[in-house]
């Protein structure tokens, strides 16, 4: 069975500090791993993908097989990055597909 | 710009009520999903449609109903609502071609009583 485990549910940064928000998974197939975000009093968006390699708002995340891993970074918080963060992992194939696992979450607060 | 609306963004129902929250989208999306999300759980699927009148259990569907006659609505049915089902209920969709880039609703606070 998929899971989506993120062990922190609380951080706290000083703004300018690095961050790292961690995600582990378990899943027997090739995953396709999401971060989710929700700031305060917004919707649940998709923030990014493992796939497309890219960084948003100055986050990245790096998908490490060997450590089942995908862990959020920013070298520099922001107070804007304060919110709800997700990891998600995509499950493949048949009716599957477009079913998200989600984690517990975690919630980023970024202190000035 | 995609938009999910939910019906009610909050809700009060007595133990046995029948419950419906409904959930329309505006862009034509093939796939729509509902969500619980509890503190500590995170985000757990109840139910997904990937067409009109198809439906698929997720991976909490016990208690729970759902109806797709159209393809921009998607409901989910309490057919006897209890305490345990207090939570925040989360509508979403995405389109065939990128499934999970799903866009969702502001969410609707069931409180059962």
């Amino acid at each position: 069975a998929q899971r989506v485990t993120q062990p922190e549910k609380l951080l706290s940064v000083f703004k300018g500090a690095p961050v790292e928000l961690k995600c582990n998974y378990s899943y027997s197939g090739s995953p396709e791993l999401f971060w989710y975000v929700q700031y305060s009093r917004q919707r649940l968006q998709l923030l990014l993908r493992h796939i497309s390699r890219e960084s948003i708002k100055g986050f990245t995340a790096d998908l490490n097989k060997g450590e089942t891993s995908f862990h959020l970074k920013k070298p520099f918080a922001q107070e804007e990055d304060s919110a709800m963060y997700y990891c998600a992992l995509g499950r493949l194939g048949g009716t599957s597909y477009g079913k998200l696992t989600f984690g517990q979450g975690t919630i980023l607060t970024v202190h000035p | 710009d995609v938009k999910v609306t939910q019906s009610s963004r909050y809700l009060v129902k007595r133990t046995g009520e029948k419950v419906f929250l409904e959930c329309v989208q505006d862009m034509d999306h093939e796939n729509m999903f509902w969500y619980r999300q509890d503190p500590g759980l995170g985000l757990r699927l109840i139910y997904f449609s990937y067409d009109v009148k198809m439906k698929e259990k997720g991976d909490i569907p016990e208690g729970y109903s759902v109806s797709r006659e159209k393809k921009e609505r998607f409901s989910l049915i309490l057919e006897s609502a209890s305490t345990n089902q207090t939570s925040m209920y989360l509508c979403a969709s995405s389109e065939t071609g990128d499934a999970y880039e799903q866009y969702f609703g502001p969410g609707t606070r069931l409180t059962v009583t």
